[in-house]
């Protein structure tokens, strides 16, 4: 099955600077990559997704990076503000196939200090 | 907006009863999902459901059980809690081509 690692676990930036969060992922035949944030005491909410068939998508201060060749994409996010603190998890699935069983990396918990 | 509605916040029970979490969603989709989530082990999928009466291990399904009698409701159960059971609990639903919808999550204690 996929295997999904994520780095790194922990991540501490200055307010206004950037922050970037990688995963990998071992199927080649996975073709959706989404992010979640998990702010405390709440549940997991998408932010962002990708497709396979984009290398790169954009929404205000965060995009996502895909490199479908070395099998890793990245979580970009710019100009950081302390509500960005909290934990995000990059996932990976065949979409639709495989009943979108999401395949989740351990997650990194961003502490963005104002 | 899709609703996944977890009947508990938190749960404490004792070594050795019977828990069933229960997952209500409000959007007619066909998969659900369970995961438990530990501290630096991120999500980890338990079962999950593609239809009604169905269902399919996931990477951790020892010690539990899931019930999806109806479309819209998915329940685990800890046929016998035991302390290691002790995590927090998510639900999750999707249709064919939309990311998952999380519940607010069960925060189950076991003593």
């Amino acid at each position: 099955g996929e295997n999904v690692e994520q780095h790194p676990s922990t991540l501490s930036v200055q307010e206004g600077d950037s922050a970037v969060i990688k995963c990998t992922y071992s199927d080649s035949a996975s073709n959706y990559f989404p992010w979640y944030k998990q702010e405390l005491g709440k549940r997991p909410q998408l932010i962002i997704d990708i497709r396979s068939n984009v290398g790169e998508k954009k929404d205000q201060r965060i995009a996502v990076t895909l490199n479908k060749t070395a099998k890793h994409f990245s979580l970009h996010i710019t100009e950081t503000q302390p509500e960005d603190s909290a934990v995000y998890f990059c996932a990976a699935t065949q979409n639709p196939y495989n009943f979108n069983k999401f395949y989740f990396g351990s997650g990194t918990k961003l502490n963005v200090k104002p | 907006d899709v609703k996944v509605t977890q009947s508990s916040r938190y749960l404490v029970k004792r070594t050795g009863e019977k828990v069933f979490l229960e997952c209500v969603q409000d959007m007619d989709h066909e998969n659900m999902f369970w995961y438990r989530q530990d501290p630096g082990l991120g999500l980890r999928l338990i079962y999950f459901s593609y239809d009604v009466k169905m269902k399919e291990k996931g990477d951790i399904p020892e010690g539990y059980s899931v019930s999806r009698e109806k479309k819209e409701r998915f329940s685990l159960i800890l046929e016998s809690a035991s302390t290691n059971q002790t995590s927090m609990y998510l639900c999750a639903s999707n249709g064919q081509n939309y990311g998952y919808t999380f519940g607010s999550g069960t925060r189950l204690t076991v003593v």
